[in-house]
Formats: C-alpha cells, sequence, structure tokens
C-alpha cells in the first residue's frame, strides 16, 4: 500500500462547478500538505500549503485537512478551463529534510 | 525573484550511457531536492542536498547519484542508463528548515533508446 492514495481520475467538470479532490494517507507523521498543479510537460506549481487540520482558504481554491481521518481535499469553485491541469496532493513529516511524498495525482478537465 | 532553473530541459541518451543535469536554486535557498517523475509511478524522491551536503535519499540505485556546490547549484548523474531511467526529472528548491515551501522547476525531460 502507498503511503500517499489519490483518485487518478480523469475527471471532466463543466465550467464553474465545484471540483472535489482528494487524498488519503497512512502515515501520521505527515505533518505539512501541500496541493501543487501541473500542466502538461511543465513541472509542479504549488497551490496551497497547510500545517494544521481545518480550512484554508485562497481565492477560488479551498485547502482542507482533518488528520484524525487521515484525509485532505481540495475544492476548486467556479473551476475555469484554465483549471484543467493535474493536480497532485504531497506531504511531509516535520525534521528538518524537505521530502515529499506525493500522491499519482488526478487529471482535471473543464469543459467550456 | 527567479525561479528555479534546470538544463537541459530535453535530452535523449543511449543506454548504457550517463547523463548530468543541473539545476539552480531560488535565491537564497540552501535546499534542494531531486525528483523522478513516470506515468507508472509518479513523483518519487531520489535525494535532497543542503549545505553541499547529502541530507536524505530515496529508494533508487547507487547509479543515481547527485552534489550541491557552494552556491547551492546542484547536479545529479545517472550512469548507465536504462530504457525505465526515462522520466521528467524534477529538481525543487527551499530554505532548508523543515516545513518549508518546495518550488519546482521545468524539469528535465530525458528519453533513453
Amino acid at each position: 500500500q502507498k503511503e500517499v492514495e489519490q483518485d487518478p481520475g480523469p475527471l471532466s467538470v463543466p465550467e464553474g462547478a465545484i471540483v472535489s479532490l482528494n487524498c488519503t494517507y497512512s502515515n501520521s507523521a505527515f505533518q505539512y500538505f501541500m496541493w501543487y498543479r501541473q500542466y502538461s510537460r511543465k513541472g509542479p506549481e504549488l497551490l496551497m500549503y497547510t500545517y494544521s487540520s481545518g480550512n484554508k482558504e485562497d481565492g477560488r481554491f479551498t485547502a482542507q485537512v482533518d488528520k484524525s481521518s487521515k484525509y485532505i481535499s481540495l475544492f476548486i469553485r467556479d473551476s475555469q478551463p484554465s483549471d484543467s491541469a493535474t493536480y497532485l496532493c504531497a506531504m511531509s513529516v516535520q525534521t528538518g529534510a524537505n521530502n515529499l511524498f506525493f500522491g499519482t495525482g488526478t487529471r482535471l478537465t473543464v469543459i467550456p | 525573484k527567479a525561479g528555479v532553473t534546470q538544463t537541459p530541459r530535453y535530452l535523449i541518451k543511449t543506454r548504457g550511457q550517463q547523463v548530468t543535469l543541473s539545476c539552480s536554486p531560488i535565491s537564497g535557498h540552501r535546499s534542494v531536492s531531486w525528483y523522478q517523475q513516470t506515468p507508472g509511478q509518479g513523483l518519487q524522491f531520489l535525494f535532497e542536498y543542503f549545505s553541499e551536503t547529502q541530507r536524505n535519499k530515496g529508494n533508487f540505485p547507487g547509479r543515481f547519484s547527485g552534489r550541491q556546490f557552494s552556491n547551492s547549484r546542484s547536479e545529479m548523474n545517472v550512469s548507465t542508463l536504462e530504457l525505465g531511467d526515462s522520466a521528467l526529472y524534477l529538481c525543487a528548491s527551499s530554505p532548508g528548515q523543515g516545513g518549508d515551501t518546495i518550488y519546482f522547476g521545468e524539469g528535465s525531460w530525458l528519453t533513453v533508446v
């Protein structure tokens, strides 16, 4: 079993829809949680970074962390065609090192 | 502020050859990590360097190695290339403290034929 599980999709939604992307994890030592967006043939771009359980909002994006259930989510409101990309969840433990554990990514297509 | 810069962006090598990839981190960042991304395995951590020392290492064979210079620039090397080494190699930089936000470069696309 992988330490981080993510539904690979693909996921297709109409423009304006609310998108929900999810990851589960097994390692309770994970303390930092990130969402990256990756466009085709590009490097991952950091979207959201959270530490504690709860919600964090940034514009149309909301990251949610539930450490008790080992479950994280990313919500995208009013989705746009430009949101079409692969979304990767990532997490790390609280040490001095910075190695991230990634989900496999969910490919999202927003249809105009 | 310039982002993480990786060179070369694309390269094709033959089985058995070796390859060196370069990464310049964001100015002021002292930690550089390398990742391999393939369709089958996703993003996998290779190693991290901080202040010229390897601080952490993933589960890859010894053919994969790296180093970091005093200006924080880093190189990774893959010797005796195999077809399965074809991948996107990503470099990431961060200030170097635990819980940093980590920024990725555009990657180097390696094709082994």
